[in-house]
């Protein structure tokens, strides 16, 4: 069965102390990794798909590499405006359908 | 702005009643989900539709849900016989072409009481 695991669950940054995000996974053949952000009581914001290990996206100050058991979401410099829960799915090579299996996030909080 | 609208985004119901969501994706998202996602939890998915055919069904799902999406553009969602459990934000998700990539509505709350 196919597994993501996310950590920390919760992560509390002083304004401007760089950190990264983990999500580990298990899949029986990977089409895509994604990163998303949400807000609360909001729908999860797209952020990043990675398909190779080795692969690397940025996005202001986000950064999201990947290697063949994990994925990290770098955050540099953060600001309290990246305060959210950060969601890791992976979307696997299937004869149809193409869901997502989320993990269950890292809150994120960016103290001023 | 995702292009994904969800409607209502609160719905309070007792329980036992029935209940129906619309979710109306732009018009190149031949590809449409439906997860569900409680406190503290990432989405699970439900559903999947590629056009009008649905094409993937959770174990989740059970016969109370029936999803539709007829002509292949917005797609409904509905609980019969809700539960407390059933409880949750209900959420849409659009995908386009032969990306990957699914964009997400705002969600629907449901709150059985």
């Amino acid at each position: 069965e196919d597994q993501v695991t996310q950590s920390p669950e919760a992560l509390r940054l002083q304004e401007g102390e760089s950190s990264s995000l983990n999500c580990s996974y298990t899949v029986s053949g990977l089409r895509g990794l994604f990163w998303y952000r949400q807000d609360p009581g909001k729908g999860p914001e797209f952020l990043f798909t990675l398909y190779s290990a080795g692969e690397e996206k940025e996005k202001e100050r986000l950064k999201a590499t990947l290697t063949k058991k994990e994925s990290f979401l770098h955050i540099t410099a953060p600001k309290p405006e990246d305060s959210a829960t950060y969601l890791c799915a992976v979307q696997v090579i299937q004869t149809s359908g193409s869901r997502l299996t989320f993990g269950e996030g890292t809150q994120l909080t960016v103290n001023p | 702005d995702t292009g994904v609208s969800q409607d209502p985004r609160h719905k309070i119901t007792k329980r036992g009643q029935n209940v129906t969501f619309r979710c109306d994706p732009i018009s190149e998202h031949n590809r449409l989900y439906w997860y569900r996602q409680t406190l503290g939890q990432g989405p699970e998915f439900l559903t999947y539709f590629q056009n009008e055919a649905q094409l993937e069904k959770s174990r989740l799902l059970s016969d109370r849900f029936s999803a539709e999406r007829p002509k292949g553009s917005f797609s409904t969602l509905e609980i019969q016989r809700t539960e407390q459990g059933d409880s949750a934000m209900y959420l849409c998700a659009g995908g386009q072409g032969a990306t990957t990539e699914a964009f997400f509505g705002q969600g629907t709350r449901l709150t059985v009481v």
